[in-house]
C-alpha cells in the first residue's frame, strides 16, 4: 500500500509570487485534506476535496485554492504570497465512509516566503 | 471555531518516568484522535477513540476519552527517548464531516 506523498519537500518563494504544492493520496483513499502548520503549532484545516469538489473550508482567504484530480491526487495553490504563509503544508488522505475520520498524512512541504 | 487546548505545552522528563498529557474542549466531539509528529515529518495516527469513557492501550501508552466526549488524556508509562516528539490531539466535531480540529500540541522530550 502506497502512503501519502507530497512534492516538493522544500520551497522558497518571494512575497507576491504564486506557488503550487502537490499531493498523492494513499491508495484506496478518495478524500484529500490540506492543512497549514506554523512553527510550534498544531495544523490548521485549509480545505478538503472529495470527488473533485471542495467539501469544506477553514478560515483561509480565497487566494488559497485547490484541485483534486480523477486519480484523487490534489494540488494546493496559493496566490500573492505573504510572509505569514511561511509554514509546513500537510496533505492528508482518507477513505470516505466507515472510519473515514482517520486521516493519513504526508511528510509535508516546507514553504518559506521571503 | 472549536478549540482543543492541550496541556502542558512543553514537557521534559527523565527516561523511566510517567507522564500525562491532557486535551480539553468546551465542545463535544464524535471522535478524538492522538497523533505523534517528529521533526520534518507529518503527524502519525496513534489511536482513535469514539465512545465516551473509552480507554485504549497501545503498549506503554494509555488513551482515555472523557465521559462527555469533551476531553481526552494520554498517559505514558516508563517513558523512553523514542517517545520524544510533538503529541497532537485532534477531534471531529459532532455533526462534522471529516474535518479535524487539531489541538495546540504538547512537545515532549525524554532525557536519557
Amino acid at each position: 500500500e502506497t502512503g501519502v506523498t507530497q512534492s516538493p519537500t522544500h520551497l522558497i518563494k518571494t512575497r507576491g509570487q504564486q506557488v503550487t504544492l502537490r499531493c498523492s493520496s494513499q491508495s484506496g483513499h478518495n478524500t484529500v485534506s490540506w492543512y497549514q502548520q506554523a512553527l510550534g503549532q498544531g495544523p490548521q484545516f485549509i480545505f478538503q476535496y472529495y470527488r473533485e469538489e471542495e467539501n469544506g473550508r477553514g478560515n483561509f482567504p480565497p487566494r488559497f485554492s485547490g484541485l483534486q484530480f480523477p486519480n484523487y491526487s490534489s494540488e494546493l495553490n496559493v496566490n500573492a504570497l505573504e510572509l505569514d504563509d511561511s509554514a509546513l503544508y500537510l496533505c492528508a488522505s482518507s477513505r470516505s465512509g466507515g472510519r473515514s475520520y482517520e486521516q493519513y498524512f504526508g511528510p509535508g512541504t516546507r514553504l518559506t516566503v521571503t | 471555531t472549536q478549540l482543543l487546548e492541550q496541556s502542558p505545552q512543553f514537557l521534559s522528563i527523565q527516561e523511566g518516568e510517567n507522564l500525562t498529557v491532557y486535551c480539553n474542549s468546551s465542545s463535544v466531539f464524535s471522535s478524538l484522535q492522538w497523533y505523534r509528529q517528529e521533526p520534518g515529518e507529518g503527524p502519525v495516527l496513534l489511536v482513535t477513540v469514539v465512545t465516551g469513557g473509552e480507554v485504549k492501550k497501545l503498549k506503554r501508552l494509555t488513551f482515555q476519552f472523557g465521559d462527555a466526549r469533551k476531553d481526552s488524556s494520554l498517559h505514558i508509562t516508563a517513558a523512553q527517548p523514542g517517545d520524544t516528539g510533538l503529541y497532537l490531539c485532534a477531534g471531529v466535531p459532532s455533526g462534522g464531516n471529516e474535518k479535524l480540529t487539531f489541538g495546540t500540541g504538547t512537545r515532549l522530550t525524554i532525557i536519557p
